[in-house]
């Protein structure tokens, strides 16, 4: 059974505070993906990586940075936490080639008090 | 760019009756359109996939296909139940990035018993 967990389903952080999102996936995928959802916004993509080491920044890349030294671990990073980052945080993965089914995690809740 | 809607945005029906949710998008250059279903806070589930060569996909009550000159998918939903509630999204996925998904805003779906 395919999985793709996250580390933290909720999270509360302080304004300022550095912040890791982590997302780990057991199918020896290569691409993986982190999104944010926010009502009336919908789902849109923050970074993506097609490989280890690599990154391209997505739609709204602005006050993230994300980590992959890992090809099973794709990790988030708030650098300095703020309240308009409250949100839900997805990740997602999907073998590279001919793009099948993507596989998303459960989520994480982030609140910035 | 490729723009995904959906409607509905939201949907009430009683026990029982069939039902289509509906999805558009703007570029037909893509490799797949992925259903998903949403609980509230909690991650997605892929209900179904249809490649961009496929014209439809059947699991149990769900059909889905796809009209990618007309640039439309629908979801149909037979006999529908109270376990059905929940928000369902639709996602194409592009030919140019690298598996990055394209979400729509989802339809709400309430089950009524």
């Amino acid at each position: 059974d395919v999985k793709v967990t996250q580390s933290s389903r909720y999270l509360v952080k302080r304004t300022g505070e550095k912040v890791f999102l982590e997302c780990v996936q057991d199918m020896d995928h290569e691409n993986m993906f982190w999104y944010r959802q926010d009502p009336g916004l919908g789902l849109r993509l923050i970074y993506f990586s097609y490989d280890v080491k690599m990154k391209e920044k997505g739609d709204i890349p602005e006050g993230y940075s994300v980590s992959r030294e890992k090809k099973e671990r794709f990790s988030l990073i708030l650098e300095s936490a703020s309240t308009n980052q409250t949100s839900m945080y997805l990740c997602a993965s999907i073998g590279s080639g001919v793009y099948n089914e993507q596989f998303f995690g459960p989520g994480t809740r982030l609140t910035v008090l | 760019k490729q723009e995904v809607t959906q409607i509905p945005a939201a949907l009430s029906v009683p026990e029982g009756e069939n039902l289509v949710l509906n999805c558009s998008f703007t570029d037909s250059a893509i490799y797949n359109l992925q259903w998903f279903r949403q609980d509230p806070g909690k991650g997605l589930t892929s209900l179904l996939l249809i490649q961009s060569s496929q014209r439809e996909q059947t699991s149990g009550r769900l059909n889905a296909s796809l009209d990618k000159s007309s640039g439309r998918s629908t979801l149909y939903i037979a006999a529908s139940q109270p376990g059905d509630s929940a928000t369902y999204l639709c996602a194409v996925c592009l030919v140019s990035q690298g598996g990055k998904l394209i979400f729509g805003q989802g339809t709400e779906l309430s089950v009524k018993p």
